[in-house]
C-alpha cells in the first residue's frame, strides 16, 4: 500500500521569504501526488497534481512542485510567502483511480 | 453550483447515541469518501465507494457504516457513538484521479 511522509510537521517562516515543505512517498511504479491547502476552519482545497508529464507542476497561488522519482520526493515551493498562506498543507498520493491517501501535514506559519 | 454538501456542520452526541452524516454532490462524480481529521494524525480514509450502490473500507472503517443509495448522496452512520469518534469529517467526491472536492466538513463531539 502507498505512504506519505511530510517531514515536517510545522514549518516556521519569515514573509516575503522562500519556502519548501517536503513530501516522500513509497515508491510504486507509476503514482499521481497531489498537494492541497487547508485553510483555518475550513475543508481542503487542490493546490496542484501530478498525473504525468513535465515534472515540474504549477499550481494555484504562486506554488509550484518538482516530482523526482529516483528520490520518490515531490516537495512544495514557493519563492516569496504572504501572511494569507498561513495553513495546513498535505501532500497526498494515489497509484490507482478510487482513492488518495493523505500525509500528517504540514503547518506553515508566516511570521512577519 | 454547491459542489460537496455536508449537514450537519456541527454535533455534539452523547456515548452510546446514533447519528448519521449526510454528504450530497451535485457534479455527477462517480466517486465518494469518508475521512476524518485528528491532530497530528492527517486525513484518515474511513469509507468510500466507487458508484452507487456500492462501498468499500477504508483504513479506519471500525464502527462505521456508509450507504449510497443515490449517487448524489453518501451517508455515513455511526451506530453506537464513542470519545474516540470525535472528530472533524469531511466528505469528498471526484469523477476519478484528477484530485477530490471536498465538503467543508462537520464537527462532531461524543461526550
Amino acid at each position: 500500500a502507498q505512504s506519505v511522509t511530510q517531514l515536517d510537521s510545522q514549518v516556521p517562516v519569515f514573509e516575503e521569504a522562500p519556502v519548501e515543505l517536503r513530501c516522500n512517498y513509497s515508491s510504486s511504479v507509476s503514482v499521481y501526488l497531489f498537494w492541497y491547502v487547508q485553510y483555518p476552519n475550513q475543508g481542503l482545497q487542490l493546490l496542484l497534481k501530478y498525473l504525468s508529464g513535465s515534472t515540474l507542476v504549477k499550481g494555484i497561488n504562486g506554488f509550484e512542485a518538482e516530482f523526482n522519482k529516483s528520490q520518490t520526493s515531490f516537495h512544495l515551493r514557493k519563492p516569496s510567502v504572504h501572511i494569507s498562506d498561513t495553513a495546513e498543507y498535505f501532500c497526498a498520493v494515489s497509484d490507482r483511480d478510487d482513492k488518495i491517501i493523505f500525509g500528517k501535514g504540514t503547518r506553515l506559519h508566516i511570521l512577519p | 453550483n454547491a459542489g460537496v454538501t455536508q449537514t450537519p456542520k456541527f454535533r455534539v452526541l452523547k456515548t452510546g447515541q446514533s447519528m448519521t452524516l449526510l454528504c450530497a454532490q451535485d457534479m455527477n462524480h462517480e466517486y465518494m469518501y469518508w475521512y476524518r481529521q485528528d491532530p497530528g494524525m492527517g486525513l484518515r480514509l474511513i469509507h468510500y465507494s466507487v458508484g452507487e450502490g456500492t462501498t468499500a473500507k477504508g483504513e479506519v472503517p471500525d464502527g462505521y457504516n456508509v450507504s449510497r443509495l443515490k449517487k448524489q448522496n453518501f451517508l455515513l452512520g455511526l451506530e453506537s457513538a464513542a470519545p474516540s469518534q470525535t472528530s472533524v469529517y469531511f466528505c469528498a467526491s471526484s469523477r476519478g484521479i484528477e484530485g477530490y472536492t471536498f465538503g467543508s466538513g462537520t464537527r462532531l463531539t461524543v461526550v
